[in-house]
């Protein structure tokens, strides 16, 4: 049974939209996550928080912003969908004594 | 030099076997975690390990601090065991540095 959950699995959007990915986790983990991987590559860090009203962007420059006014709740949102954009979205959250849980992902293509 | 390093980059191996794929890492980390990512993308987290050895069925993942290195066997694999194993260094729980995977296939 998922901790975490993302929605939608699966979105096809057209150019210039803006999107929101949800994450939420019903774990009360205080650190979040999201992550972009492209198929068969690496996992690149874009964002993450440490707890309510913290964000921090990642390793990997992104066009995306997150918030998190809620533990439980850790969106991110594209305000321009572009074609490079085009990827898969893995949302996680850690508590540092279990280790971290990953959401199903979010493939999302933009045509 | 990737921080975290992982090998063999892809596996094929027979039902049955045994197989063991290594991590090494050069960063420093409060736990050192095993994923497997299945073809349709989910990640599993498999173990989390500060010191020692850790079993969960037929999986068994190890490390050495002193040397900075991980294996994770798999026993008597089966070809649902095809997957992308993944080490990742946990960096004080600040983030995870990933290793590029192991892509395994075993056959039936």
């Amino acid at each position: 049974e998922a901790d975490i959950y993302q929605t939608p699995r699966y979105l096809v959007i057209g150019t210039g939209k803006k999107i929101t990915l949800e994450c939420s986790q019903t774990m009360g983990h205080d650190k979040m996550y999201w992550y972009q991987q492209d198929p068969g590559m690496e996992l690149h860090l874009i964002h993450y928080s440490y707890g309510v009203n913290s964000t921090e962007k990642g390793d990997l420059s992104s066009e995306s912003t997150v918030s998190r006014i809620r533990t439980e709740h850790f969106p991110l949102t594209l305000e321009s969908a572009r074609p490079s954009h085009t990827s898969q979205y893995l949302c996680a959250s850690s508590n540092s004594y279990y280790g971290y849980t990953f959401g199903s992902g979010t493939r999302l293509t933009v045509v | 030099k990737n921080e975290v390093e992982q090998s063999p980059q892809n596996l094929t191996a027979q039902e049955g076997e045994f197989i063991t794929i290594n991590c090494s890492y050069s960063v420093g980390i409060s736990a050192l975690h095993w994923l497997q990512q299945h073809p349709g993308g989910g990640i599993v987290s498999l173990f989390m390990l500060s010191s020692g050895k850790k079993k969960h069925g037929r999986l068994i993942a190890t490390i050495n601090i002193q040397e900075k290195h991980s294996s994770l066997h798999i026993t008597a694999s089966h070809p649902r065991d095809s997957a992308v194993y993944i080490c990742a260094a946990d960096n004080y729980g600040q983030n995870f540095v990933f290793g590029p995977g192991t892509r395994l296939s075993v056959l039936p």
